[in-house]
C-alpha cells in the first residue's frame, strides 16, 4: 500500500508569511507525528495526535506553529509569521497505534526555506 | 527528560570494513530502541528494533542488542559496502510518546 506522503516537497517562501504543509498519513493508522529536522540536527518532536484524544502539542517551539488532523486522516501543520529559523525539513510520521513498540513510518519530508 | 547519545560523525570506512556505531540512552521508563537509516535524497526509514532486554535486532547485515545494564543500543555491521553510506539515528520510545532522536551520525564508505 501506500506510504506516508507529503506536500508540498519543497516550499520557499519570505519571512513574515505563513505557510502550511500537508501530511497524509497511512491508512488506518491512529497516530501521527511531525518532527522537524534543521540542517545537520536530529529530530526534534512537535506535536502528536492519537485518535480522538487531544494531540500533545508539548514540542511546538512557538504559537505561530499549530496543527490539525481531520479524523484519523490529513494533518496539516501552519507556521505563521514565518522567521528564518523556521528554515529545516517538517517530517511527518504515522503509526499503527502508539505503543512503546510500534514503528513509525515517516514521510519524504517537507524542505522549507524562509528568505 | 529522556536523551539518545550517539557518537558524532562523520564515519569514513573503508569497503568491507566493521563497523561500530555508539548509541546510549537515558529513560524513565522502559523504552523500546530503534535505529533509523536516512539514505542520501531519500526519507527517514526503519533499520531495526528491540523492544526489551537482550533482544537483537537485525537487518541487511546490521545488528545492534538491547543492553540495559549499560543503557546501550550499539549499530555493527561485519563488511560495509558503499551502499551503506547514509546518516544513521538511534531512536528510542518510552510509552505513547514520541520518538526521542539522536543528533545522527553520518557514514561513508570509499570502495
Amino acid at each position: 500500500g501506500a506510504g506516508v506522503s507529503q506536500s508540498p516537497s519543497n516550499k520557499v517562501t519570505e519571512k513574515g508569511k505563513d505557510v502550511e504543509l500537508r501530511c497524509d498519513p497511512i491508512s488506518g493508522h491512529t497516530a501521527l507525528y511531525w518532527y522537524r529536522q534543521r540542517l545537520g540536527q536530529g529530530l526534534e518532536f512537535l506535536i502528536y495526535f492519537q485518535g480522538n484524544s487531544a494531540p500533545d502539542k508539548s514540542g511546538l517551539p512557538s504559537d505561530r506553529f499549530s496543527a490539525e488532523r481531520t479524523g484519523e486522516s490529513v494533518s496539516t501543520l501552519t507556521i505563521q509569521r514565518t522567521q528564518q529559523e523556521d528554515s529545516a525539513v517538517y517530517l511527518c510520521a504515522s503509526s499503527a497505534i502508539a505503543g512503546r513498540s510500534d514503528t513509525q513510518y515517516f514521510g519524504p519530508g517537507t524542505r522549507l526555506t524562509v528568505l | 527528560g529522556d536523551s539518545v547519545t550517539q557518537m558524532e560523525g562523520p564515519v569514513t570506512l573503508s569497503e568491507e570494513a566493521f563497523l561500530t556505531i555508539n548509541c546510549t540512552y537515558t529513560a524513565t521508563g522502559y523504552p523500546s530502541l530503534f535505529w533509523y537509516v536516512q539514505y542520501p535524497g531519500e526519507g527517514l526509514q526503519l533499520l531495526l528494533k528491540a523492544t526489551k532486554a537482550d533482544d537483537k535486532g537485525s537487518n541487511k547485515g546490521f545488528e545492534a542488542t538491547y543492553r540495559k545494564e549499560t543503557t546501550s543500543f550499539h549499530l555493527e555491521k561485519g563488511s560495509v559496502q558503499v551502499s551503506d553510506s547514509a546518516v544513521y539515528f538511534c531512536a528510542l520510545k518510552a510509552g505513547n510518546t514520541p520518538l526521542v532522536f539522536g543528533k545522527g551520525t553520518r557514514l561513508s564508505v570509499i570502495a
